[in-house]
């Protein structure tokens, strides 16, 4: 069964500092979709990567195969960043995705 | 285009009431499936389809059944609602393939009294 594991589950920080947020996963996963949930909000998809690195202006997306494991980056935080971000491993051909439980970051002015 | 659209944002349900979520995309996606997202237990996949008059069933499939007749449309049907079924359900719809990106609905609130 495939399996992702995020961390930290809560995260608090300041504004414009560095945040990481890390998703590690099973075998059998070979892609990874990192995913924003405002509070009382909708899903929004923020990358998919199979492999290297994804940047789209402040946030940044690596995934290391070889360790099963993925990171999501924000620079320069802001109080908008506040909001349950997620990963979500996808295995195979059936495209069925495995999600971790969220990480609530909340990020003060 | 429109995305895809969930309706209804809100529901309240008697236990055995029966209903039926809908959800519409507008993109050509293959790909379409339904979670529910509950506290502490994040999203699950409870029915999925990667193409119309193909579904198959995904962690939490009991209680609720889809069908697939168009690409556009994945409705989410509740039998027999029970308690264990309030929910926030999300649809959501792609290209098939591990390089494509989710797009989500943004949701139903359903409330099984």
């Amino acid at each position: 069964k495939n399996e992702v594991e995020q961390s930290p589950q809560n995260l608090t920080a300041q504004e414009g500092e560095f945040i990481t947020i890390n998703c590690s996963y099973s075998v059998g996963i070979s892609a990874l979709h990192w995913l924003q949930q405002h509070p009382g909000g909708g899903i929004v998809s923020l990358f998919m990567l199979s492999s290297g690195k994804k940047k789209h202006g402040r946030l940044i997306a690596t995934i290391n195969i070889q360790e099963k494991h993925s990171s999501l980056h924000i620079t320069a935080s802001h109080p908008r960043d506040s909001a349950v971000y997620i990963c979500a491993g996808c295995g195979g051909s059936n495209y069925k995705l495995t999600f971790g439980k969220g990480t609530l970051l909340t990020v003060n002015p | 285009n429109a995305g895809v659209t969930q309706t209804p944002k809100f529901q309240v349900l008697k236990t055995g009431q029966s209903m039926t979520l809908q959800c519409a995309q507008d993109m050509n996606h293959e790909y379409m499936s339904w979670y529910r997202q509950d506290p502490g237990m994040g999203l699950r996949l409870i029915h999925y389809s990667v193409g119309a008059g193909i579904t198959d069933q995904g962690e939490v499939p009991n209680g609720y059944n889809v069908s697939r007749s168009t690409t556009e449309d994945f409705p989410l049907r509740l039998l027999s609602a029970a308690p264990s079924q309030t929910s926030v359900y999300f649809c959501a719809s792609s290209y098939y393939g591990n390089n494509s990106p989710l797009h989500f609905g943004n949701g139903t609130r359903l409330t099984v009294t």
